[in-house]
């Protein structure tokens, strides 16, 4: 069965330095992966995917991913925290048995970017 | 263009009531997900509807649950005789038939139950 781990529940980093945001899957079948970010009291906003093209992924707000197929990770960075990546962070997997692509959730990881 | 939309924003009622929670997905998007999402917890897959068809049903959490898609667009996720662990924020999302694979999320109805 497909599963995501999202380690660290909260990271904290200062404006201007590095985001890593910690992903591993699990998946019976060549994964798709996403990457959603949630600022509070909305719904979720795709920020990249990888499906099965290059393994560097790169999103939307300087945000990029790289599959390692090797280490089951699909980890998130940023070279240079803003305070308004400040928001909680979603790694899925697309359950691609049955045929319905629903996404499996990590628990999330919530951001606090410190001035 | 129009994202996907919920309704009501905010739903608070007692134990033991229904309640009634809509979607309207993007125009043109066959496929729509309900997920659940508890307080501290991700989200948890509810059901699938292909057209006005539910394929997969398998995260419905029990049988006070249940939700139909009318004119492959709007959907209605009951649920009766609420608990309060039923309590938590009930997110749509729809995709294209011609897929991408991404999912567009509406900006969820937040439920809680007295």
């Amino acid at each position: 069965a497909q599963s995501v781990t999202q380690l660290g529940s909260h990271v904290s980093v200062s404006e201007g330095a590095l985001v890593l945001l910690r992903c591993n899957y699990s998946s019976s079948v060549p994964p798709y992966l996403f990457w959603y970010v949630q600022y509070p009291n909305q719904g979720l906003q795709l920020l990249l995917k990888y499906t099965s093209a290059a393994t560097l992924v790169k999103g939307i707000n300087g945000f990029e991913a790289e599959f390692k197929k090797s280490e089951t990770s699909f980890h998130l960075t940023k070279p240079s925290a803003h305070m308004s990546d400040a928001a909680e962070y979603f790694c899925a997997v697309s359950d691609r048995r049955g045929g319905s692509e629903k996404l499996v959730f990590g628990k999330g990881t919530k951001l606090t970017v410190n001035p | 263009g129009a994202g996907v939309s919920q309704s009501p924003s905010n739903k608070v009622t007692e134990k033991g009531k229904d309640v009634e929670l809509r979607c309207d997905p993007i125009s043109g998007h066959t496929a729509l997900y309900w997920y659940r999402q508890r307080l501290g917890q991700g989200l948890e897959f509810l059901i699938y509807f292909q057209g006005n068809s539910a394929p997969d049903k398998s995260g419905l959490p029990s049988d006070r649950f249940s939700a139909e898609r009318t004119g492959e667009s709007v959907s209605t996720l009951t649920i009766q005789r609420t608990q309060q662990e039923d309590s938590a924020v009930y997110l749509c999302a729809s995709r294209p038939a011609v897929s991408t694979y991404e999912q567009y999320f509406g900006p969820g109805t937040r439920l809680t139950v007295t």
